[in-house]
């Protein structure tokens, strides 16, 4: 049982750029989030879904896109990188009964 | 609208003393309220939750906190603090299953040795 998984770790991108940040999970869960985190502030919720098939926009949403297709995937998609979409991307993912969230290690991303 | 206050940015404790990181928050309606840690370079890791029931929750690696309704407070504890426990620690807060998480700042802890 891995948990989240994420990839890549690490990625440095040009402005302009795009890439796609992939999240998986194993636990079947139907919640799933991505959020981002900026040196030295808490969490900021960019895009979540609650099943397959179905996203919706969190605080943040702006240059981003994803989509749902399978319980386990959720993939954060950035169209035109821009500098300020340089942070730590955080997966997370919940059980039904929508308690405590499941974490990925994380992607550093710097946009250059 | 939700919101959480970590009022310290850092704490600082020496071994063996009592440790407590603190968190209000602020909705219409009954919380769901979580601790979350995170260590160096890692994703955050569930600590302990508040549902219902008594208000003194106790959680992993010895942590507890304490659900105060009148104060809208939740704030984290240990009775004896360790190094080891050094790290960023994040309060957040839910109304109910159907709606997203709201984290606060994160408050650095540093215990001394």
């Amino acid at each position: 049982n891995a948990g989240v998984t994420q990839t890549p770790k690490f990625r440095i991108l040009k402005i302009g750029q795009s890439m796609t940040l992939q999240c998986t999970q194993d636990m079947n869960h139907n919640y799933m989030y991505w959020y981002r985190q900026d040196p030295g502030m808490g969490l900021k919720l960019i895009y979540y879904s609650v099943g397959a098939g179905i996203t919706d926009k969190g605080e943040v949403p702006n240059g981003y896109n994803v989509s749902r297709s399978t319980t386990e995937d959720f993939p954060l998609r950035l169209e035109l990188a821009a500098p300020s979409q340089t942070s730590v991307y955080f997966c997370a993912s919940s059980s039904l009964s929508g308690n405590e969230q499941f974490f990925g290690p994380g992607t550093r991303l710097t946009v250059l | 609208a939700q919101s959480v206050a970590q009022p310290e940015d850092q704490v600082n404790v020496a071994e063996g003393n009592p440790l407590t990181v603190k968190c209000t928050y602020s909705v219409s309606g009954n919380p769901y309220l979580f601790w979350y840690v995170q260590y160096p370079n890692r994703g955050l890791q569930f600590l302990l939750k508040y549902i219902t029931g008594d208000n003194l929750v106790k959680g992993s690696y010895g942590f507890e906190a304490e659900f105060n309704k009148s104060q809208t407070s939740f704030h984290l504890k240990k009775p004896s603090a360790l190094v080891s426990d050094s790290a960023l620690y994040f309060c957040a807060v839910r109304l109910n299953r159907g709606q997203n998480f709201v984290f606060g700042p994160g408050t650095r802890l540093s215990v001394l040795p």
